[in-house]
Formats: structure tokens, C-alpha cells, sequence
């Protein structure tokens, strides 16, 4: 009863540096997203995939790239990261878009 | 675009009952959803209220007025593990992402 998995859990980068976060779920859903948490700024959407072969940007896309590689699997890279990444960053999957998310454990990433 | 009104930290004692408000302002709506954050977690979802009135979940209910643009989360017999963050969401279209307000931070004293 995994849910949704993301990997790494935490992670330390240097300015420039590029890395991809992973995801994965189980539940069979549509939709998947990456959103990012940055103290008092809640949840802000940065990419998500309603279906399979679809890809949108959300609030706050810059500086990032997704793929989804099929129904289960949605990543997120950074090509080149910034001090400015320095984040929490979950991945959550639901039926469909605007329903009810699953949310993984989260990625807390530091760029220094 | 939508924005969302929620305080930013509300204080309780054990076994009170506490209301967290939401605002919000969007272009249509289709509901508001509530979740709930403990420290270092991840969200889990509470609720959902795509109509008027009061939705009821144990100890947790959610209200929503479409007319007001406003809606609160109501916890009864607050425990201290009730102890989190809760936000507030709202999908203003039929196939449209959540936007997510920024978080109202409960804590619940002996």
C-alpha cells in the first residue's frame, strides 16, 4: 500500500548543479503534480500531468522541467540549480485533475 | 487568478473546539478542500465542499457559503496530536489544479 513514492528524501546541491526527483504511484491515476513549500507560502504548483503524454506549467515553473514517463511515474528536474530552489518538494497524484490529492513524503532539497 | 484569505496561526486548549476561516477569491469556483500538515509530513486530505452547508467527518466539519466566498474548518475535542498546519483550497474550474492558501498553523496546549 505504497502510495506515492518520492526519492530522494533529502538532498544538498551546489549552484549549477543538475538533478532529476522521481515519483511514483500506485493508485492508478491520471493526474500528477510537483508542488513546492517554502515557509509561509503554502503549496505552489509547479508543473502538473493531467493524463499520460501531458504536461502543463503551473505558478511557479522557471528553472524547471517534467517528465512523465508514463501513467505511474512523474519527474521533476533541475537543470541547473539556483539558491532560489532551496525547497520542500512534493509530489501528489489524484483521479483527476482538482480532486482529492495524494501527497508523497516530500524531498527537502538545499541548494547552496 | 484566485487568492485565499487564512489566519496564520491559531491557538487552542486540549478538548476546546477551534474554527480555522478560509476567503477566497476566484474567477468560478467548484469547491474548497481542507488538509491537514504535520510538522516534516506531508499533506493529507480532509475535506471537500463543492456545495452550501456543513459537511461533517468525526470531530472534523467543513463548512462552505458560495454566497460569502467563505468557508471554515471546525475541530471539536481538540487532542494535542491535532497539533498542525491546515490549508485551505480551491479549484475554480471543472478540470483546474487546486490552488492552495498559505497555511493556518494550530496549536493545541495542555
Amino acid at each position: 500500500n505504497a502510495g506515492v513514492t518520492q526519492t530522494p528524501k533529502f538532498q544538498v546541491l551546489k549552484t549549477g548543479q543538475s538533478m532529476t526527483l522521481q515519483c511514483a504511484q500506485d493508485m492508478n491515476h491520471n493526474s500528477m503534480y510537483w508542488y513546492r513549500q517554502d515557509p509561509g507560502m503554502g503549496l505552489r504548483l509547479i508543473y502538473y500531468s493531467a493524463s499520460e503524454g501531458t504536461t502543463d506549467k503551473g505558478e511557479v515553473p522557471n528553472g524547471y522541467n517534467v517528465s512523465r514517463l508514463n501513467k505511474r511515474e512523474f519527474s521533476l528536474r533541475l537543470e541547473s540549480a539556483a539558491p532560489s530552489q532551496t525547497s520542500v518538494y512534493f509530489c501528489a497524484s489524484s483521479g483527476g485533475v482538482g480532486e482529492k490529492l495524494f501527497f508523497g513524503s516530500g524531498t527537502q532539497l538545499s541548494v547552496l | 487568478g484566485q487568492s485565499l484569505e487564512q489566519p496564520s496561526e491559531v491557538t487552542a486548549v486540549e478538548g476546546a473546539i477551534v474554527q480555522i476561516n478560509c476567503t477566497y477569491q476566484t474567477s468560478g469556483f467548484y469547491g474548497l478542500s481542507w488538509y491537514q500538515q504535520h510538522d516534516g509530513g506531508a499533506p493529507t486530505f480532509l475535506s471537500y465542499n463543492a456545495l452550501d452547508g456543513l459537511e461533517e467527518t468525526g470531530r472534523f466539519s467543513s463548512f462552505l457559503s458560495r454566497s460569502d466566498s467563505y468557508g471554515y474548518l471546525l475541530l471539536q475535542e481538540l487532542q494535542m496530536k491535532d497539533s498542525a498546519s491546515y490549508f485551505c483550497a480551491v479549484r475554480d474550474g471543472g478540470y483546474s489544479t487546486l490552488t492552495f492558501g498559505k497555511g493556518t498553523m494550530l496549536l493545541v496546549s495542555p
